[in-house]
């Protein structure tokens, strides 16, 4: 089975921070993982995934990840985040060649202050 | 626009009262999902379909059903709901199963059960 811990359920940063969400996995077999943000009031919207090749990824809103395959990581970064990024963000993998169902983290709140 | 709609968005229903979530897609998908969200647990997967007539349970089956008559709707339907089924519900979609492929999720379903 698979399953994904987040470092800390609550994050707040000064508008402008650096931010590092933390998420390290756990699986027997290769997985894909993803990052999902959830704005107050509203769905789940993906920020980014690794599926192969170069470790670092890109998503929206300037934010970024690095697999880390040695230390089963996952962590997110925004350089500088905007009081607009305040919201959850999940961790999530799903097994290659599965069944696509993600197995989320818990969580982590972001604030962002002024 | 490529959307997930689920419906209805608010409900409080009373202990062992029949109903129904609708979730609809319009991007041909063939993989939908249930999940639900509770504080501190994340999000966990209730039901999936990889096709019509194709589903199977996920990681949270009990107290509820689900059926795929046709490719773009999949009902969740809580027989005789009960207080800890009171959670924020999401349906979700994607082109198929296995492949890393992005997650579309619905703006989610709060459901209260009294």
């Amino acid at each position: 089975a698979q399953s994904v811990t987040q470092l800390g359920s609550h994050v707040s940063v000064s508008e402008g921070a650096l931010v590092l969400l933390r998420c390290n996995y756990s699986s027997s077999v290769s997985v894909y993982l993803f990052w999902y943000v959830q704005y107050p009031n509203q769905g789940l919207q993906l920020l980014l995934k690794y599926l192969s090749g170069s470790t670092l990824v890109k998503g929206i809103n300037g934010f970024e990840a690095e697999f880390n395959k040695s230390q089963t990581s996952f962590h997110l970064r925004k350089p500088s985040v905007h009081i607009s990024d305040t919201a959850e963000y999940f961790c999530a993998v799903s097994v290659q060649g599965g069944s696509e169902k993600l197995v989320f983290g818990k969580g982590t709140k972001l604030t962002v202050n002024p | 626009e490529a959307q997930v709609t689920q419906n209805p968005r608010y409900l409080i229903t009373v202990t062992g009262k029949k109903l129904t979530v609708t979730c609809s897609q319009n991007m041909n998908h063939e993989y939908m999902s249930w999940y639900r969200q509770d504080p501190g647990l994340g999000l966990r997967q209730i039901y999936y379909s990889m096709n019509v007539e194709v589903t199977d349970k996920g990681d949270v089956p009990e107290g509820y059903k689900v059926s795929r008559k046709e490719k773009r709707n999949f009902p969740l339907i809580l027989e005789s709901p009960s207080p800890n089924q009171t959670s924020l519900y999401f349906c979700a979609s994607s082109r198929s199963g296995g492949s890393g492929n992005t997650i579309y999720f619905g703006e989610g379903s709060w459901l209260t059960v009294v």
